[in-house]
């Protein structure tokens, strides 16, 4: 069954590095989210892309952070420089397209993981 | 904010159904009703969704009430393995804000 890998399983930075956090979404997949989530927090959106750009975004999405699908399979976020409170499980996820009467609905796949720690 | 409210946690006998119950009172016409759940910091895993009918797949049930304004996700024959966070969510299919949703905990 397909499914949607990332990697590193776990990335330690030093705060005020820059990381990038790589996904491969499932290969037929148009959309392409990141998403995050603080120990013991909610997951908590970050942005979605489609078509080569960004659809949505979050208040937490800022100039800090970008995503790029560099090629026709990797999906990636990048932050510029880290900071402590960047420490957090991000969660990269993919969906196809489905259209059904007057609604848009999606299922996301969401990959494993990486853990984002920063000191 | 979320747009649903979940009981904080649940148990359930193995090998029972397992109902969750999720209020979304506000929710708009066209608004679909998904739900997910978390294993033990593990990604989110689709588990259904609907917009006014029940549905059903190999994983669950979902009903939702003739009004739309809560459903219940059913595990038929709940398993240790489905000891999880459960969310359901209500509102953009592209941006799901999920809440604090239900600590499902399935007891031998």
């Amino acid at each position: 069954e397909p499914e949607v890998t990332q990697t590193p399983s776990h990335q330690v930075t030093q705060m005020g590095q820059e990381v990038i956090l790589r996904c491969v979404p499932i290969s037929n997949h148009l959309y392409f989210y990141w998403y995050r989530q603080i120990l013991g927090q909610k997951v908590e959106f970050l942005v979605s892309f489609y078509n080569n750009e960004i659809s949505e975004k979050s208040e937490i999405f800022d100039d800090q952070f970008s995503v790029e699908r560099p090629d026709g399979s990797n999906f990636t976020l990048k932050i510029r420089s880290t900071k402590l409170e960047d420490s957090a499980m991000y969660f990269c996820a993919s969906s196809d397209r489905r259209d059904r009467g007057p609604s848009f609905y999606n299922e996301q796949f969401f990959g494993p993981g990486t853990r984002l720690t920063v000191l | 904010d979320a747009k649903t409210t979940q009981p904080p946690s649940m148990d359930c006998a193995e090998g029972r159904a397992a109902n969750l119950p999720c209020n979304h009172s506000t929710i708009s016409g066209n608004e679909y009703v998904y739900w997910y759940r978390q294993i033990h910091s593990q990604g989110p895993q689709y588990i259904i969704h609907g917009l006014k009918n029940n549905e059903t797949n190999e994983m669950a049930s979902l009903i939702i009430t003739e009004d739309r304004k809560s459903s219940t996700l059913i595990l038929p024959h709940a398993t240790l393995r489905d000891t999880a966070v459960y969310y359901c969510i209500v509102g953009s299919a592209r941006q799901l804000t999920f809440g604090s949703g239900t600590q499902l905990t399935v007891l031998p």
